[in-house]
């Protein structure tokens, strides 16, 4: 069984510039959250996906953070303008149904400079 | 506030040698506790999951162990390889409608030869 895919494994971007992440979830796996992972900290949940409907993203930054999940499979995950502080490890993971157990992919270290 | 706490931040311990990590808690009710590895560069990988009533869980050489009264739980590491150089995460859910994840902040292990 494929796991969590995601791209690109690495981005180093100037502050102010954009940057968009990709996630593939396990086949049939309806739920997908995205986390921020800063160095030295353990994984902060910045939005959850059932199928393409948001469940919670209360600790999305939506003046500069945006995601989707449109047809309930794929995700994007975009930071508009960056800032320093978004320097971080952003992960996917999927789960088959919101409550089971998580898949983390190999994350996106995004280095902002 | 639910909160997960873990130490030693860090451990440098000789291959070969046995190690315990620990995890304090003050998520109550939980569901489950669960062990996650995660090596430099990847995402988390789960090692053991417990429910509240379990209170031993093995997998190789990694043991969990759970202590529901002083809301403690332990990640032993028998004969220690270099290979188990990693972060190592204790995550609880809460028994609730949302069932997230509540991370701890991980403790990073060293092994050398």
């Amino acid at each position: 069984e494929a796991g969590v895919a995601q791209s690109p494994r690495y981005k180093i971007i100037e502050k102010r510039q954009s940057v968009a992440f990709w996630c593939n979830p396990i086949s049939g796996h309806a739920t997908l959250y995205w986390y921020q992972q800063i160095l030295g900290q353990g994984p902060k949940l910045l939005i959850q996906f059932q199928n393409n409907g948001v469940v919670d993203d209360s600790q999305l930054p939506k003046d500069r953070f945006s995601a989707e999940r449109l047809k309930g499979v794929d995700s994007t995950l975009k930071i508009q303008p960056a800032k320093l502080e978004d320097s971080a490890v952003y992960l996917c993971a999927s789960s088959l149904v919101e409550g089971t157990e998580q898949y983390f992919g190999p994350g996106t270290r995004l280095t902002v400079t | 506030k639910n909160q997960v706490e873990q130490s030693p931040q860090s451990l440098i311990i000789l291959e070969g040698k046995n190690c315990t990590l620990q995890c304090n808690y003050t998520v109550s009710p939980f569901s489950n506790l669960r062990w996650y590895k995660q090596d430099t560069g990847r995402g988390p990988v789960s090692l053991t999951i417990m429910t509240f009533s379990e209170n031993t869980k093995s997998n190789g050489r990694y043991t969990a162990t759970l202590d529901a009264d002083t809301k403690q739980s332990s990640l032993h590491i028998t004969a220690s390889q270099l290979s188990d150089s990693a972060s190592y995460i204790c995550v609880v859910t809460p028994i609730s409608g949302t069932y997230k994840y509540i991370f701890g902040t991980g403790t990073r292990l060293k092994v050398l030869a």
